[in-house]
C-alpha cells in the first residue's frame, strides 16, 4: 500500500540557511500534517492543513512557514535555521474525517551545522 | 506530556509473554486516544485507537484499556515477539474543531523483547 512520502530524508545545513521539506500525502488523503521529534522526544505537533487551508497550528516557530498545494502535498519551509532545529521532521497525512488516524512518513533528518 | 528526554521508561519481556504499556493522559476533552509504534529511523506507526465513549477495544495482538476515572490508557500486546520491540507512544486528539487533529503525544516506552 502506498505510503506517505517525504523528501529528502537527510538534510545537511549551515545556521542562518534556509530548508524546504516536502510530504507527499497517501492518495485521497487531503489532511496533512507535520511533528518535529528531538533526539528521545515524542514528536511535537507543528501545523496542520485541510483541503489545502491551514486547520490549526502549534509550536512552530515565525521562522517557519507551510503550505499545501493542489494536489494535497505539502512543504515546510524554514528561515535562518538553528542548531536547535536539528530533529527529525515528520509529516502524516489521514482521510477526511479520521484525524485519530494519522500515517507518518519516514520523516526527514536535519542536522544544522 | 512531557517526555523525560533520554531517559523513556522501558519494559523488557521475553518473547511469548504478554506485554503491558501504560500511559497517563491529561486533556480530558480529547475524543481519540491512539497508540503508535515506532522502530529506530522510522515514523511513527499507527496501532490502534480508542474513542473516549469506550473502555475497551481489541485489535490483531492487541487490546486497549481506558480508564478515564483516573485518565490512564494502556496497551496490551499478546504473545509479543521481537518484532514488537520498538518505542510506543500514546496520544490524543485536540478538543475537537480544527483542533481535532493536533496530536499530542505522551512519554514514549521501550518495549524490548528477548528471544
Amino acid at each position: 500500500a502506498a505510503g506517505v512520502i517525504q523528501s529528502p530524508r537527510h538534510l545537511i545545513k549551515e545556521k542562518r540557511e534556509t530548508a524546504t521539506l516536502k510530504c507527499y500525502p497517501i492518495p485521497r488523503h487531503d489532511t496533512v500534517y507535520w511533528y518535529q521529534q528531538g533526539p528521545g522526544q515524542d514528536p511535537q505537533f507543528l501545523i496542520s492543513f485541510y483541503e489545502k487551508m491551514q486547520s490549526d497550528k502549534g509550536s512552530i516557530p515565525d521562522r517557519f512557514s507551510a503550505q499545501q498545494f493542489s494536489d494535497y502535498h505539502s512543504e515546510l519551509n524554514m528561515s535562518s535555521l538553528e542548531l536547535g532545529d536539528s530533529a527529525l521532521y515528520f509529516c502524516a497525512s489521514s482521510a477526511t474525517g479520521v484525524a485519530s488516524e494519522q500515517y507518518f512518513g519516514p520523516g526527514t533528518r536535519l542536522t544544522v551545522t | 506530556g512531557e517526555s523525560v528526554g533520554l531517559h523513556l521508561p522501558t519494559l523488557s519481556v521475553q518473547e511469548g509473554d504478554n506485554s503491558i504499556i501504560n500511559c497517563a493522559y491529561s486533556n480530558s476533552a480529547s475524543d481519540y486516544f491512539i497508540w503508535y509504534k515506532q522502530e529506530s529511523g522510522k515514523g511513527p506507526q499507527f496501532i490502534i485507537d480508542i474513542r473516549s465513549n469506550m473502555d475497551k477495544r481489541q485489535g490483531q495482538r492487541v487490546t486497549v484499556l481506558l480508564n478515564k476515572t483516573v485518565k490512564h490508557l494502556s496497551l496490551q500486546i499478546a504473545a509479543t515477539q521481537p518484532g514488537d520491540s520498538a518505542v510506543y507512544f500514546c496520544a490524543e486528539t485536540g478538543p475537537g474543531g480544527t483542533s481535532y487533529g493536533k496530536l499530542t503525544f505522551g512519554q514514549g516506552t521501550i518495549l524490548t523483547v528477548h528471544p
